[in-house]
């Protein structure tokens, strides 16, 4: 059916290190993927896409990547910082339009 | 440009009233969803419009509806409130095959 979920409700991770935020996805049909970052008080806030004819794409600081495989996406920040504190939310696109969202996973940033 | 903007932000009800919460998108973005977020199910889509049409929609009991307007505009309406169903509803408008949601902030609403 159509679930999008993520490995880790939480992640905590140093000021400075790179943090990767995992997701798991299961509509095989699913041909585009989203990820966004929700701050406390704010509504979801596009990061970066993927389509599924891609295996890696790279943003500022940010480099989404997919395994079609193992139905696989994460999201790399490189030198995390005390402004990527959020939630973050893998959505996919079922080929029907529907967006649908995964749970989230907060990252906490450790001085 | 201005963002998507939704109204009321707060609001308190009671079981068994009704309550309508209102989006206004992005000028220029004809499509706009609906998502329902709670802590335990994170977010739930509950429908998308465009073009006044009902294009999609979640898998939400029918207390729950919506419609848009000409102008775009969107207005969702949950009748019978439950008390599950507070949470914090929250309105996307996007060019419409784009999954580049632009949200509101949401309107968070409590039923006692």
């Amino acid at each position: 059916g159509e679930s999008v979920g993520l490995h880790l409700p939480t992640l905590s991770v140093q000021e400075g290190d790179n943090s990767i935020i995992n997701c798991a996805y299961s509509n095989s049909a699913s041909d585009y993927f989203i990820w966004y970052k929700q701050e406390s008080g704010k509504g979801p806030q596009f990061i970066i896409d993927i389509r599924s004819n891609m295996d890696k794409r790279q943003g500022q600081r940010v480099t989404v990547l997919l395994n079609k495989t193992v139905k696989h996406l994460s999201l790399q920040i490189a030198a995390t910082q005390p402004g990527d504190s959020a939630v973050y939310f893998c959505a996919e696109d079922g080929r029907d339009d529907k967006i649908i969202f995964g749970k989230g996973t907060r990252l906490h940033i450790l001085p | 440009k201005a963002g998507v903007t939704q109204t009321p932000r707060y609001l308190i009800k009671t079981r068994g009233q009704q309550v309508t919460l209102s989006c206004s998108p992005i000028s220029g973005h004809r499509s706009v969803s609906w998502y329902q977020q709670t802590p335990g199910q994170g977010l739930q889509f509950l429908f998308e419009y465009f073009s006044e049409t009902q294009r999609n929609k979640g898998n939400f009991p029918g207390r729950f509806s919506g419609r848009q307007f000409s102008n775009s505009r969107s207005e969702m309406n949950v009748s019978t409130l439950e008390l599950g169903d507070s949470a914090l509803y929250l309105c996307a408008s996007s060019v419409v095959g784009s999954g580049e949601l632009f949200f509101g902030e949401g309107s968070r609403l409590t039923v006692l």
